[in-house]
């Protein structure tokens, strides 16, 4: 089992730019989420998909939004990028949508966006 | 709103000591709380969690938590403190109930010496 795949690794992008980041959930898992993590700070959610919808949403500007395939990957896109948007962006997989909020996340690596 | 208090940014423990790693909640009703840790250059890794009955929850790599309902705390302890175990370890909350996500505290770094 892969685990939680995520990619790019490391990004580097100038102000003003697009980025989309992908991820790929654990076998089994239906369910991804999105969270940011700034440098000493914990992960802060931006949105979670389940069966090709954007079910939950955290607070963040409409410049990020998500996909969810069928086969359950999901990608985040951002645009218009900002100085402030450089963070170590985590994507985590569990299964269930809502009705699996007892159920943990299992997270990738991590992509680690510069903003410049 | 929901939120998680990690009060201590550091923890400083010798290897063999017990060690403990504070955190505290609030949400509203009955909550779900997770412990992840996180080693440098990595993404979180899931140690245990509470849903509900037994308020001593046991998890990976010899670490437990014990649920405190009238404290609204959940504190990460472990018997014998290894050099393995430094790394930076997050609680997070959610309710059982409603459209809430999981939101995580703002991290305790421990650091066990030899």
């Amino acid at each position: 089992d892969a685990g939680v795949t995520q990619s790019p690794t490391h990004l580097i992008k100038t102000r003003g730019q697009q980025v989309t980041l992908r991820c790929s959930p654990k076998s089994g898992h239906d369910t991804v989420s999105w969270y940011q993590q700034a440098l000493g700070q914990g992960p802060q959610f931006i949105f979670q998909y389940y069966e090709e919808e954007e079910r939950q949403r955290g607070n963040f500007p409409d410049r990020f939004s998500g996909h969810q395939f069928p086969n359950y990957s999901s990608e985040l896109n951002v645009n218009a990028l900002l100085l402030g948007d450089s963070a170590l962006y985590l994507c985590a997989s569990s299964r269930g949508g809502l009705a699996g909020r007892g159920n943990e996340q299992f997270f990738g690596p991590g992509t680690r966006l510069t903003v410049l | 709103a929901q939120s998680v208090a990690q009060p201590e940014d550091q923890v400083n423990v010798a290897e063999g000591n017990p060690l403990t790693v504070k955190c505290t909640y609030s949400v509203s009703g009955n909550p779900y709380l997770f412990w992840y840790v996180q080693y440098p250059n990595r993404g979180l890794q899931f140690l245990l969690k509470y849903i509900t009955g037994d308020n001593l929850v046991k998890g990976s790599y010899g670490f437990e938590a014990e649920f405190n309902k009238s404290q609204t705390s959940f504190h990460l302890k472990k018997p014998s403190a290894l050099v393995s175990d430094s790394a930076l370890y997050f609680c997070a909350v959610r309710g059982q109930t409603g459209n809430t996500p999981l939101v995580f505290g703002k991290g305790t770094r421990l650091s066990v010496i030899a």
